[in-house]
């Protein structure tokens, strides 16, 4: 089944320093890749999401980049704020296909110091 | 619009006795999926439907049963429960429309078995 590891576990930034959170995955069939959002005792909230057939996508202060080949992703976080504080979830899926739930990785704490 | 509710919030169980968690969505969903968190984890699939009157195993599904009889509502049983089966469960929810990838995640419930 599909793999996926997320580095680091916990990263600590400055307010309005960029943040990036790295994920690779195993399956090469995998082709959707959320992240997702949680704060504490909070559900997962998706933050934005690529799909295979797109190298990058951004959406005001927040991007993600794919890498197919090299089969890792990653999440871009620029001018970071103190509300950006939380847990961060990559996943990946093959969307569509018969086994479509997500396969999540273990998460990093951001932690944005003022 | 409610989207994805559970029912409890809370449960304190002792080893061997049973309870439904219960997942609702009114947003006329085909998928739904039940997902397991761990401190330090990500979530894990537990079980997913792809439609009313189907079921299928996720990554770990052993000790836990599911039913979806209504399209809207998808149920997680723990017929005899363990210690380790403490944890938070979240149900999330996607519609089946072609390219509609996104998952709905509800409010969780706290599972703690003693």
């Amino acid at each position: 089944g599909e793999n996926v590891e997320q580095h680091p576990s916990t990263l600590s930034v400055q307010e309005g320093d960029s943040a990036v959170i790295k994920c690779t995955y195993s399956d090469s069939a995998s082709n959707y890749f959320p992240w997702y959002k949680q704060e504490l005792g909070k559900r997962p909230q998706l933050i934005i999401d690529i799909r295979s057939n797109v190298g990058e996508k951004k959406d005001q202060r927040i991007a993600v980049t794919l890498n197919k080949t090299a089969k890792h992703f990653s999440l871009h976080i620029t001018e970071t704020q103190p509300e950006d504080s939380a847990v961060y979830f990559c996943a990946a899926s093959k969307a569509g296909g018969g086994a479509d739930g997500l396969t999540f990785g273990k998460g990093t704490h951001l932690i944005i110091q003022p | 619009n409610a989207g994805v509710t559970q029912t409890p919030k809370f449960r304190v169980l002792k080893t061997g006795q049973s309870m439904t968690l219960l997942c609702a969505q009114d947003m006329n969903h085909e998928y739904m999926y039940w997902y397991r968190q761990d401190p330090g984890m990500g979530l894990r699939l537990i079980h997913y439907s792809v439609g009313e009157g189907t079921t299928a195993k996720g990554e770990v599904p052993d000790g836990y049963n599911v039913s979806r009889l209504k399209k809207q509502n998808f149920l997680l049983g723990l017929e005899s429960a363990a210690p380790s089966q403490t944890s938070v469960y979240f149900c999330a929810s996607r519609s089946g429309g072609l390219r509609l990838y996104e998952q709905y995640f509800g409010p969780g419930t706290r599972l703690t078995v003693t």
